[in-house]
């Protein structure tokens, strides 16, 4: 069963408006939220995170919000680039020392001209 | 720092036989991570290392694979005997800590593996 869960496959969305990326989780006891992006032929990139005492966290063009209550988190990419265009996975993990990052399967985003 | 480095960049190798793949890590840092992508699945975890110590191979999908971290810069990942299944891209990850609010971890370019 899958703790953290992209629905959306796939995204496109046009250069210059607002991208926005959703994740869902099932485990109340993750405390730790990252987002990595993902460009064809190379590794996953760490790109923002959140921790669970906040509900929003900025940077730059990049804000993740965090809702705990309904165990849901989103990235939003404003305006959105023509380099946004990669998968983007959503992760997720606990508080201990050694608890291991849990990633969802990813969203493609496309940008368009 | 030249970053994780991984290798073969991409191997194609016919059912049964054996696969090796490497990993440099980041000087430096504590932990490091298996990790196989494939569409189905998405990333998923196989096994890690903490100090060159397995933590949790719970990932691992079965007995034909293996892992080890003889020391601090180099582990393998070996699939001995490989299936068409095992097919997939194969990330290794570094990190320096995996504790609380330090969970960013470093991919190499990864491994794509193909077994026909």
């Amino acid at each position: 069963d899958q703790q953290v869960k992209q629905n959306s496959p796939s995204l496109s969305v046009q250069e210059g408006r607002i991208s926005i990326l959703n994740c869902d989780y099932t485990n109340s006891m993750f405390d730790y939220f990252l987002w990595y992006k993902k460009y064809p032929a190379e590794g996953p990139t760490f790109l923002i995170s959140i921790s669970s005492i906040k509900d929003k966290n900025e940077d730059g063009r990049f804000t993740v919000f965090l809702n705990k209550s309904a165990k849901h988190l989103s990235l939003h990419i404003v305006p959105s680039q023509p380099g946004d265009s990669a998968v983007y996975f959503c992760a997720a993990s606990g508080e201990n020392r050694d608890d291991k990052i849990i990633f969802g399967k990813g969203t493609r985003l496309h940008i368009l001209p | 720092d030249a970053g994780v480095i991984q290798s073969p960049r991409h191997e194609v190798t016919e059912m049964g036989q054996e696969v090796t793949l490497r990993c440099k890590p980041i000087s430096g840092h504590d932990y490091l991570f298996w990790y196989r992508q494939t569409m189905m699945r998405g990333l998923e975890l196989l096994i890690y290392f903490n100090n060159n110590v397995p933590i949790d191979d719970s990932g691992m999908p079965e007995d034909r694979f293996s892992a080890k971290m003889p020391n601090a810069s180099f582990s393998t990942l070996k699939i001995q005997p490989s299936e068409p299944r095992d097919s997939a891209v194969y990330f290794c990850a570094s990190s320096f800590l995996a504790g609380a609010g330090s969970y960013e971890q470093y991919f190499g370019p990864g491994t794509r593996l193909t077994v026909t």
